[in-house]
């Protein structure tokens, strides 16, 4: 099946700094997502995002389709930005998201 | 965005009972719904895809007598864990989708078998 790999794993930021999450995935997708997992275990949309770019905020995310990788942006992070960022894809018709395995974001102040 | 509910948020259970887990997309009609389990630090792993009045598609591994599912409505879900033990406790999270749209996830369930 089609793998996805995110990077770093883990992340620890001062306040203020800007960052960049990457999702590469192995196979061509339909669709891909990026989410914030709260420290709560809810799953927060932040971008439906299969291709091209979108900014909803300090937030922003891009999608190369054709080089098989997304980015996702944080700039000027906040101590609530902390969680995890999970990249998820779909690869073919009604198929399910398959995640990859998270990047863990500290923010600090 | 819209919204899925899932109930209840927590449960803790001795082994043997069963427990079930309801999921509803609220402003949506989902034609397939999904259902996730994740164990602490990891990833979700996918359990099953169910769609409206059929029988759900199981992923490999997963036990299908132990974790019942029925899609009876478009917007309702259930995960019904027969026989808990305590290697089923878990976050356990379901998830809906209309057509080939954006998928959403309900808040989740903690599961505590005792």
């Amino acid at each position: 099946g089609i793998q996805v790999e995110q990077s770093p794993p883990d992340l620890i930021l001062q306040e203020g700094a800007n960052s960049t999450l990457r999702c590469n995935f192995s196979d061509s997708v339909n669709n891909l997502q990026w989410f914030h997992q709260n420290p709560w275990g809810q799953l927060i949309n932040l971008f439906y995002i299969p291709s091209g770019t979108k900014q909803n905020g300090r937030l922003s995310a891009t999608t190369v389709a054709t080089e098989r990788y997304s980015l996702l942006y944080i700039s000027s992070s906040q101590t609530t930005d902390s969680g995890v960022y999970f990249c998820a894809v779909v690869y073919s018709g009604n198929t399910p998201l398959v995640f990859g395995k998270g990047t863990r974001l500290s923010v600090i102040a | 965005g819209a919204v899925v509910s899932q109930h209840p948020s927590r449960v803790i259970c001795k082994s043997g009972t069963s427990v079930k887990i309801e999921c509803r997309s609220l402003d949506f009609q989902a034609t397939t719904m999904f259902w996730y389990r994740q164990f602490p630090k990891q990833s979700l792993m996918l359990m099953a895809t169910s769609n409206e009045g059929s029988k759900a598609t199981y992923e490999q591994g997963v036990e299908k007598d132990k974790f019942l599912i029925n899609h009876a409505s478009l917007t309702l879900s259930t995960l019904t864990v027969t026989s808990a033990h305590p290697e089923d406790s878990s976050f356990y999270i379901c998830s809906a989708r209309r057509g080939y749209d954006e998928q959403f996830f309900g808040p989740g369930t903690r599961l505590t078998v005792l």
